[in-house]
This record gives structure tokens, C-alpha cells and sequence, in this order.
């Protein structure tokens, strides 16, 4: 699935650190998401994308910023890192399915941050 | 918001026999029953999925079924191998209402020798 990829793939930073997650698409799915998945809670929505430049919260937003000024780029910014952010990250694309009724979400290689 | 309970957390099962995977979802405007498995350090990637005018699924060994009543839905796997061991998440969303998955927590799967 080389159509998503997310960079860089491991991060260590300092709290108090901003940092961002970088995150392309290739196929100009409609929709992309941000989720992070930590031990004993699955995947969790942090921020979702329908279209450029409109964006709207997920269930864990708190901490984190998101932009989609390109349709095919979503990044997250953590603002401030704590340590609490310390998690795997997931970016996933997926078409609308007005037209094609196919809404399969794609997701990335996924994004290991270490929060120290 | 919608919420995804997902049982059981760890399942494991003798190479050849039935896994069943269960989950029971709150919105029932949701539509839309995917199933993701992720092996160790990889991403998660859609096994099959369901939707909610459809009752039962099958995709060669694997299959979903969905009541929509009870709001529950469940993967079954027959003839399990060894390489069918990984984490398996459901989820649901509403088609046209975002799109957004919720997922399940995880049924982590050891297929057994």
C-alpha cells in the first residue's frame, strides 16, 4: 500500500517539544483521519479530514493540531509533547463512497513516538 | 459518539479449529462493520467488512455476520492456521455521516500448533 506513507516512521522528543507527524496520500481520497493506538485501547480518532481545509475532532483531540491545506497531505502537530502522547500513530485515508460506495480506510506504516 | 465493545482480548485456538471474534456497537445509525487485522509492528489492514443491509458476509475462510436488531456483529475464521495469529479489531461508522471508524479494543489471536 505504498499509496499512504506517514514520516518520519520513529521519533524520540523532549516534553515540551513540538513536533510534527507528516502524513501523503496518492490516491485523492476525500477523507483521512488520525488515530494512535496504545495497549488496551485499540485505535482511537484524534482528528479527521473531509475535504482540504475542512477538519473536525476526533475522541481524543486534546494536545493536537491538524491542517489539510493539500487534499493529498494531513499532518499532526503535537504542540507541547507530554508524556502521555508517547504512542504509535496512524494515518488512514479513505474515499467518500458517494459514487464508488467503496469507504475501505487505508492506513499507514504508522508513526512510533517516544515522548521523554 | 459511538462506542465498539469488542470480546474476547486474547483468544487461542488449536490450528484447524474456529475462531469467533464478537462485537456489539451503541449508534444504531451506524452502517458500515469493517474488520481489521494487524500483524506485530505492521499496520492494520482490512480483512472484510460488512454493511448494514447484508446479514452474513463470507470470504473463504472468513466470515461476518451482523444482526442489526441486537447490534452486534461477529468474525468467525474456520480452518485457523498459524499465520491467521494477530490482532483483529472491529469497528463501525456511518457511511456519508464523516466516515470515521470506531474500533474495538482488540482480540489478540495465537493460533496454536
Amino acid at each position: 500500500d505504498a499509496g499512504i506513507t506517514q514520516s518520519p516512521r520513529y521519533k524520540i522528543t523532549e516534553t515540551g517539544r513540538q513536533v510534527t507527524l507528516m502524513c501523503h496520500q496518492t490516491w485523492s481520497h476525500s477523507y483521512m483521519f488520525w488515530y494512535r493506538q496504545d495497549l488496551g485501547h485499540g485505535l482511537r480518532l484524534i482528528y479527521y479530514s473531509a475535504a482540504a481545509d475542512i477538519t473536525d475532532k476526533g475522541e481524543v483531540p486534546d494536545g493536537y493540531v491538524v491542517s489539510r491545506s493539500k487534499t493529498e497531505n494531513f499532518p499532526l502537530t503535537l504542540e507541547s509533547a507530554t508524556r502521555s502522547q508517547t504512542s504509535v500513530y496512524f494515518c488512514a485515508s479513505s474515499d467518500s463512497g458517494r459514487i464508488s460506495l467503496n469507504t475501505e480506510a487505508f492506513f499507514g506504516q504508522g508513526t512510533r513516538l517516544t515522548v521523554v | 459518539g459511538e462506542n465498539v465493545e469488542q470480546h474476547p482480548s486474547t483468544l487461542s485456538v488449536q490450528e484447524g479449529d474456529s475462531a469467533v471474534i464478537k462485537c456489539t456497537y451503541s449508534d444504531s445509525a451506524s452502517n458500515y462493520f469493517p474488520w481489521y487485522k494487524q500483524e506485530l509492528g505492521k499496520r492494520p489492514q482490512l480483512i472484510i467488512d460488512i454493511r448494514s443491509n447484508v446479514g452474513e458476509k463470507k470470504d473463504q475462510r472468513i466470515a461476518v455476520t451482523l444482526n442489526k436488531t441486537a447490534k452486534h456483529f461477529s468474525l468467525h475464521i474456520t480452518e485457523t492456521q498459524p499465520e491467521d495469529s494477530a490482532v483483529y479489531f472491529c469497528a463501525a461508522s456511518l457511511t456519508g455521516g464523516g466516515n470515521k471508524l470506531t474500533f474495538g479494543t482488540g482480540t489478540q489471536l495465537k493460533v496454536e500448533l
